[in-house]
């Protein structure tokens, strides 16, 4: 099934570092949300953005959704141990989310 | 309850059985969802209800998937005679409106052996 192009697949920082993901896609999406996934979990809703060219903050994290409505940014600003996990970008199509690869976040003390 | 619940947690299957998995939405949300999810994949699209009704059912792989929601709240995903490929997370998620965010539940894991 389709996916979107989610980069980096994998980071691995310090804690207090700011982190930056993104989400590529070849369609247009109308909303775009960002998901968080810890293992043996489901995904939970961090962000979701309406409006092409909004920016949204959530605590430490800030999303946008890109001006041609064919691309999403996540930052996490200051990263702590619990933001370890999996990073999800999803955009909406009608009904049904079409999810991003993920990005895989380690955090080192 | 205040979330998503989805039961079993975890699920073991001999190859060419049955299973029956529960999804319980969130209070009020008319809309629910099924995604499957593959180990180091992203959640993919099986069928979505409005309500009792199947609207899309566009993701299912296959006619051995069977989903139904007969009474518009909770919802069950079938899959008969199960086959190795149907190992994954099966999640469930929900929402007030489909136009509006998705809620999940926990998953259950499904591993045919």
């Amino acid at each position: 099934g389709q996916q979107l192009n989610q980069s980096p697949q994998s980071m691995f920082i310090q804690e207090g570092e700011d982190v930056s993901m993104n989400c590529t896609s070849s369609s247009i999406f109308n909303t775009w949300l960002w998901y968080k996934q810890d293992p043996g979990e489901g995904p939970v809703l961090l962000i979701a953005l309406y409006k092409a060219g909004e920016l949204t903050s959530n605590g430490r994290l800030t999303a946008q959704f890109g001006i041609t409505r064919k691309d999403s940014f996540l930052n996490i600003s200051a990263s702590i141990p619990s933001d370890v996990g999996i990073y999800f970008c999803a955009g909406q199509d009608t009904d049904k989310l079409i999810f991003g690869t993920g990005t895989r976040l380690q955090v080192f003390p | 309850g205040a979330g998503v619940s989805q039961s079993p947690r975890y699920k073991v299957a001999k190859r060419g059985q049955d299973v029956a998995l529960r999804c319980d939405p969130i209070s009020g949300h008319v809309s629910l969802f099924w995604y499957q999810q593959a180990l180091g994949q992203g959640p993919e699209f099986l069928t979505y209800f409005q309500n009792e009704a199947q609207l899309d059912k566009s993701g299912l792989p296959s006619d051995r998937f069977f989903a139904e929601r007969p009474e518009g709240s909770v919802s069950t995903l079938k899959i008969q005679r199960t086959q190795q490929e149907d190992s994954a997370v099966y999640l469930c998620a929900s929402s007030v409106s489909p136009i509006y965010e998705q809620y999940f539940g926990p998953g259950t894991r499904l591993t045919v052996t």
